[in-house]
Parts: structure tokens; C-alpha cells; sequence
């Protein structure tokens, strides 16, 4: 059973849509985190989210929007998708009181055409 | 701001050697976390070492092993007998201490290690 799981793990699409990636972990964790990595490969907090606050990264544009119907789900949801935002996304989760080690999910490579 | 410098965009070593990558952060906390994660061609993000602030002594996980200078706000990654295996870009990372809030991790560049068979 894969730990944190993300769907799709390719996207390819067209400026102008909005898409949405899922990300499910199955390791009871309370905290869910959403990362970019660009083309160079870094890697840049998007939003970090639990029960009780969502930290938003001021870079992030509001077109993104993450989404969690419960604690084991945390969707990342684009409006107006722009070339720029290809990159591969990924999606970990934590702990609390456990130092802070996140799990990540396998990324979702998204390109905008 | 934290801020995680790693100088070294690539490095080559003979497998079954050893390999030292480097990573500097800036912080102003006395408390936090570092990692060092490994990215292989499958894209898939692993942690392979942790080391808290507050410990002196250097965390080890088998053939890795870090330096750990809070002074000097350093922490390097060694690997010991270098395997094919270990070919990937590795990423240094930091966390601030939050007692339990949603902290993300703040990435270097990452370092590429090519493994020479």
C-alpha cells in the first residue's frame, strides 16, 4: 500500500483550464503539504495544511487553492492554468511530534501547453 | 527568511568510495530540523538522514552520515562506499521547530551525484 498516493501522475492540458491533482495518505498523519518543483528541480513549499491552519506561501498565486474533505485527503485545485505553472507537484504529509519528517508522494508532472 | 545554500550542482565519485556533499543554511532560530533527501530518476523523494538542532552528536544511518556545525550553520552529507544505487540528486532541507504546526521543508538547489562505475 503506497503511503501517500497522488492522482494523476502525468497531466497535460491547455493554458486557460483548471485542473485538480489529489493527493490520499494512508499513514494517519495530521499535517498535508504541497510542494512545486521546477525545471531546475528545486523543490518550493506551496501550502502546508492541517486541522487547524493552512499556511499559504506568499509566492503562491491564488489561481491555486488547495482543498481537504478530511484529515487523509488534501487536493490541489488550478484555475487559468498558465504556461509557468508546468512543474512536478508533489503532495507529503507529517506528523505531529515526530521531528517534522515528511512523507512525499511519487509527484504529478504537469504541462501546460 | 531561512535560506539552505548547497554549492556543489554536481559531484562524481568512484562507486565503493567515499563522497561528501555540502549544505550551508541561514537561521535565526536556535531550534529546527535538517534533512537530507535523495531524488532518483524515479522522481520519488526519500529521506535518507535527519539531525536535530539541539543534538551535538551527528546522525548516522548506515553508510551515511552527516557533519553537523551549528556554529557554523553546516551540515554535510557523507556516503561511505559509494553504490550504483546512490546515483541521484540529493536535496538539503530545512525545518524550523513549530512544537508541532504545519512547517514546510525550505530546499537547496539540490547537489547531482554521479556514481563512476
Amino acid at each position: 500500500d503506497t503511503a501517500v498516493s497522488q492522482t494523476p501522475k502525468y497531466l497535460v492540458t491547455q493554458m486557460g483550464n483548471d485542473k485538480s491533482i489529489k493527493c490520499e495518505q494512508n499513514l494517519g498523519h495530521d499535517t498535508m503539504y504541497w510542494y512545486k518543483q521546477d525545471s531546475k528541480k528545486f523543490l518550493k513549499i506551496m501550502f502546508s495544511y492541517n486541522n487547524k491552519e493552512l499556511i499559504i506561501n506568499e509566492t503562491v498565486p491564488n489561481r491555486f487553492s488547495p482543498k481537504s474533505p478530511d484529515k487523509a485527503h488534501l487536493n490541489l485545485h488550478i484555475n487559468s492554468l498558465e504556461l509557468g505553472d508546468s512543474a512536478v507537484y508533489f503532495c507529503a504529509s507529517s506528523q505531529k511530534g515526530t521531528k517534522n519528517i515528511q512523507y512525499f508522494g511519487a509527484g504529478t508532472r504537469l504541462s501546460v501547453l | 527568511a531561512q535560506t539552505v545554500t548547497q554549492s556543489q550542482p554536481e559531484m562524481s565519485v568512484q562507486e565503493a568510495e567515499t563522497v561528501t556533499l555540502s549544505c550551508t543554511y541561514d537561521t535565526s532560530e536556535s531550534d529546527y530540523y535538517l534533512f537530507w533527501y535523495k531524488q532518483p530518476p524515479s522522481r520519488q523523494m526519500i529521506l535518507v538522514i535527519r539531525q536535530e538542532a539541539y543534538k551535538q552528536q551527528n546522525a548516522t544511518e548506515n553508510r551515511f552520515s552527516v557533519n553537523f556545525q551549528k556554529a557554523a550553520k553546516s551540515f554535510s552529507l557523507k556516503i561511505s562506499d559509494s553504490q550504483l544505487g546512490d546515483a541521484a540528486m540529493y536535496f538539503c532541507a530545512y525545518s524550523r521547530y513549530s512544537g508541532g504546526g504545519a512547517d514546510g521543508l525550505t530546499f537547496g538547489k539540490g547537489t547531482h551525484l554521479i556514481i563512476q562505475p
